[in-house]
């Protein structure tokens, strides 16, 4: 049981949009900030947004993310057969003095 | 450029110790923190340490506590996780990864896979 909870799934057509939340608490997501990782398919994880809404350099700005209290969303617009991945949302959790990461949610470009 | 590439990973009985290494490159290592996460097969990424830049702080994910210590070496750019008293759920391919702080993990390694079975 993840103390961060996203979705198991979400799909979309390509060139749509797909958002994920990432739903915490006070002692997580309410008072640090959030980061974004995707992982393809065999491969390590890959930081996509960090402090909550800034995209390193080389991410296209397809991908966006957000934060409002205690939950956080990822959006990917224009959706490509290359966005599907796991993607997992990650905070430092000030109670546990550790970092946190969601259950993950799978996206699938139908 | 940056590189993190770990070692040590192997098959291990229940009970028993292993040390993983991340040698690093491309950066000034001293300068920054690091992580430690594992992903057990087929399951989400688990976070198991973080260690300052300097090593003056070290935190550990409760899963671990008390069996795991994470340690660096600043004059040979390496990251080490000591485990001990290994149990079959810490099966996983584990990564190393840069932070940004605390805050984020901005590079990570390619993973080394440890199986802990009899």
């Amino acid at each position: 049981q993840s103390v961060l909870t996203q979705p198991p799934s979400v799909s979309a057509a390509p060139g749509q949009k797909v958002t994920i939340s990432c739903s915490g608490s006070s002692s997580n997501i309410g008072n640090n900030y959030v980061s974004w990782y995707q992982q393809l398919p065999g491969t390590a994880p890959k930081l996509l947004i960090y402090d909550n809404d800034k995209r390193p350099s080389g991410i296209p700005d397809r991908f966006s993310g957000s934060k409002s209290g205690t939950s956080a969303t990822l959006g990917i617009t224009g959706l490509q057969t290359g966005d599907e991945a796991d993607y997992y949302c990650e905070t430092w959790d000030s109670s546990l003095s550790g970092g946190v990461f969601g259950g993950g949610t799978k996206v699938t470009v139908l | 450029q940056v590189q993190l590439v770990e070692s040590g990973g192997g098959v291990v009985q229940p009970g028993g110790s292993l040390r993983l290494s991340c040698a690093v490159s491309g950066f000034t290592f001293s300068t920054y923190g690091f992580h430690w996460v594992r992903q057990a097969p087929a399951k989400g990424l688990e976070w198991v340490a973080y260690i300052h830049f300097d090593g003056s702080a070290k935190y550990y994910a409760d899963s671990v506590k008390g069996r795991f210590t994470i340690s660096r070496d600043n004059y040979n750019n390496t990251l080490y996780l000591q485990m001990n008293s290994l149990k079959p759920e810490d099966t996983a391919i584990y990564y190393c990864a840069r932070g940004g702080g605390y805050r984020y993990l901005e590079y990570w390694g390619q993973g080394t896979l440890v199986t802990v079975s009899s």
